[in-house]
């Protein structure tokens, strides 16, 4: 059962446009999502967090939108980057205690020079 | 600030043998978590350590296990390794791992079974 589904494998953006990635899940219990970018041979590095209380989250060029009532989160990158190449994971936990997280399956994004 | 540190990065087994993986977090983390990657699969949870303790568990057999010293850092052992087991295998660490606190991965260790 896949709590957290990325349903885009890939996506190819010319670079200087905006990159959306997406993800839904469908455990209502879920209240904080994250977005890491992992490249070959690395481990995968935290990107940008929103709790469930706000439905947008900005860090320069990557905001976060959640929509809590479709169960639907998306990642914008602005202006896209050669750099910004990479696998996207979507993860959430539930904010109470110390619950695991819940990955989805990435997509991959490549940024067309 | 140091990563998170995970050794060693590739390992080669056969099947029927054991294996132990090391994770050192992030100096003040007490959290700890580990990870399997496969390809399709996303990441897959295996469990999570908290002062010595098992605190989570995720669905995998119990030929997977784990520990964590008083100095956090944490390894996690295979047992009779099946062909299934090939994966990355991916530890990371936060302070507390409560609420609203982001895990930070290590590189990974990369195991392949023959």
């Amino acid at each position: 059962d896949q709590q957290v589904k990325q349903n885009s494998p890939s996506l190819s953006v010319q670079e200087g446009r905006i990159s959306i990635l997406n993800c839904d899940y469908t455990n209502s219990m879920f209240d904080y999502f994250l977005w890491y970018k992992k490249y070959p041979a690395e481990g995968p590095t935290f990107l940008i967090s929103i709790s469930s209380i706000k439905d947008k989250n900005e860090d320069g060029r990557f905001t976060v939108f959640l929509n809590k009532s479709a169960k639907h989160l998306s990642l914008h990158i602005v202006p896209s980057q050669p750099g910004d190449s990479a696998v996207y994971f979507c993860a959430a936990k539930k904010n109470i205690g110390n619950e695991k997280l819940t990955f989805g399956t990435g997509t991959r994004l490549t940024i067309i020079p | 600030k140091a990563g998170v540190t995970q050794t060693p990065r590739y390992l080669i087994k056969t099947r029927g043998q054991q294996v132990t993986l090391s994770c050192s977090p992030i100096s003040g983390h007490r959290s700890v978590s580990w990870y399997q990657q496969t390809p399709g699969q996303g990441l897959q949870f295996l469990f999570e350590y908290f002062s010595e303790t098992q605190r989570n568990k995720g669905n995998f057999p119990g030929r997977f296990s784990g520990r964590q010293f008083s100095n956090s850092r944490s390894e996690m052992n295979v047992s009779t390794l099946e062909l299934g087991d090939s994966a990355l295998y991916l530890c990371a660490s936060s302070l507390e791992g409560q609420g609203g606190q982001p895990q930070h991965f290590g590189d990974g260790t990369r195991l392949s079974i023959l």
